[in-house]
């Protein structure tokens, strides 16, 4: 089982709502990162949380608008969405920044589907 | 640039035996991390190996192994005895440059998706 937990695991939102898609781990890593997944298409990355400041932000548009209250919990804010949004969207974390000669495994939750109607 | 080939949009592999899954990637930099991931279709990303730049042998974890041929610069993922359930989405992934890089963001291949024949 997944060290990172992402919930919901579904989501159908209109394109007026604003919902939250939340992210836990309890591995101490200090970096945790939101990626979004299209269909047969690899993740690409959205934000990166350094230490809890946001150090990332993949030119992503503030309709999707992240939160790391602490070093365990990694929000994303979702507001007036559009249906091209829709995707699979991957939580992950890791130790931080690594040494040249340590692996520092990323590992990702579940991840959460998301649907705009 | 970095960036990550993986040239078999699909395989299939008959049920116990091994398969090849091949990635290639480039980068100046000569620190870097190179990871394997498999993805069922249910959506979770699972890490399955890692090779560093500057290991000096290859990976293994389990019945995956990872052939590391630094001068090609290719990392291929072998997978001895197939089972049913290794059927899936299998991604080759690379770190960013450290320069650049506030945690480990990764770079994925495009990926392959693995079929397992009963």
């Amino acid at each position: 089982d997944t060290e990172v937990t992402q919930t919901p695991k579904h989501l159908v939102m209109g394109m007026t709502n604003k919902k939250s898609l939340k992210c836990e781990q309890h591995m101490g890593h200090r970096a945790m990162y939101w990626y979004k997944q299209k269909a047969k298409k690899p993740p690409e990355l959205m934000f990166v949380y350094s230490y809890e400041k946001l150090s990332i932000n993949e030119s992503v548009p503030s309709r999707f608008s992240p939160e790391c209250p602490n070093s365990s919990l990694l929000n994303l804010h979702l507001h007036a969405l559009q249906p091209e949004d829709s995707a699979l969207y991957l939580c992950a974390s890791s130790q931080g920044r690594g040494g040249r000669r340590s692996g520092n495994t990323i590992y990702f939750g579940e991840g959460s589907w998301l649907t705009v109607v | 640039a970095q960036k990550i080939t993986q040239t078999q949009p699909g395989m299939f592999v008959q049920e116990k035996e091994a398969v090849t899954l091949d990635c290639t990637y480039d980068t100046s930099d000569p620190s870097y991390g190179l990871f394997w991931y498999k993805q069922p279709s249910s959506g979770e990303m699972i890490f399955l190996i890692y090779q560093g730049s500057y290991d000096q042998q290859n990976a293994t974890e389990g019945r995956y192994s990872l052939n590391f041929q630094k001068a090609r610069k290719s990392a291929n993922l072998v997978i001895s005895a197939s089972q049913l359930g290794d059927s899936a989405m299998y991604f080759c992934a690379m770190r960013e440059p450290f320069a650049r890089n506030a945690g480990n963001m990764l770079t994925f291949g495009g990926g392959t998706r693995l079929m397992v024949k009963p």
